[in-house]
């Protein structure tokens, strides 16, 4: 089986900061995912990639940015944080159009 | 763009008895999968289900595609099946997963 490790667990910035959130993967899956769950809420597709050096904005891409530099990881960035927007943010990734998706356990994100 | 509705909204049960959690949504799903979260936990896949229906354990879930509907049914639950019940559809084969809101389930001893 494989592992999605996101990096770190918890994220302390302060408003306007440009803050930085990674997630690797080793389960070689081509799709990686960016959503931020609200407390409470469900999940809001923020960026994903269909493979290697692609992007896809989601429904909340404003005020973000991604990347993804090689295969097994996908950052997101936040480029000017907010207090509105603290919440949770999850890492998934999928094999392709059949495939399950599986998610880390999340980066808490707190602004000041 | 895709939409996902998913009812009820919160259901408190006592031990034992069966749930049944809805989950619609506006376009032909290709994919369709139904999730758990513990509250403060990660996710996880229940099944992965586009169409028919899947049973493991005590749990069912029947998705009719062309409905544009997904049920997810609970027998004989417990008080370890709290928690959050997400509903999660892709409709046009580009890998955009879409959520539902979820369904916040309590069960009481």
């Amino acid at each position: 089986g494989g592992i999605i490790t996101q990096t770190p667990k918890f994220l302390i910035g302060q408003e306007g900061q440009k803050l930085t959130l990674k997630c690797q993967q080793n389960f070689n899956h081509d799709t990686m995912y960016w959503y931020r769950q609200d407390s409470g809420k469900g999940l809001r597709l923020i960026y994903y990639s269909i493979t290697e050096n692609d992007l896809q904005k989601g429904d909340l891409s404003e005020g973000y940015d991604a990347s993804r530099e090689k295969k097994s990881s996908f950052s997101l960035t936040v480029t000017s944080a907010q207090k509105n927007e603290m919440a949770v943010f999850l890492c998934a990734s999928s094999g392709g159009s059949a495939e399950t998706l599986y998610f880390g356990s999340g980066t808490r994100l707190t602004v000041l | 763009g895709q939409q996902v509705q998913q009812s009820p909204a919160s259901l408190v049960l006592q031990e034992g008895e069966n749930a049944e959690l809805q989950c619609n949504f506006s376009s032909t799903a290709t994919r369709l999968q139904w999730f758990y979260q513990h509250p403060g936990g990660r996710l996880v896949s229940l099944f992965y289900n586009p169409s028919g229906t899947k049973h493991t354990g005590r749990l069912t879930s029947t998705t009719v595609t062309n409905e544009r509907r997904s049920s997810l049914h609970i027998s004989s639950s417990q008080t370890t099946d709290s928690g959050t019940y997400f509903c999660a559809i892709e409709a046009t084969g580009n890998y955009k997963y879409v959520f539902g809101a979820g369904t916040r389930l309590k069960v009481i001893a």
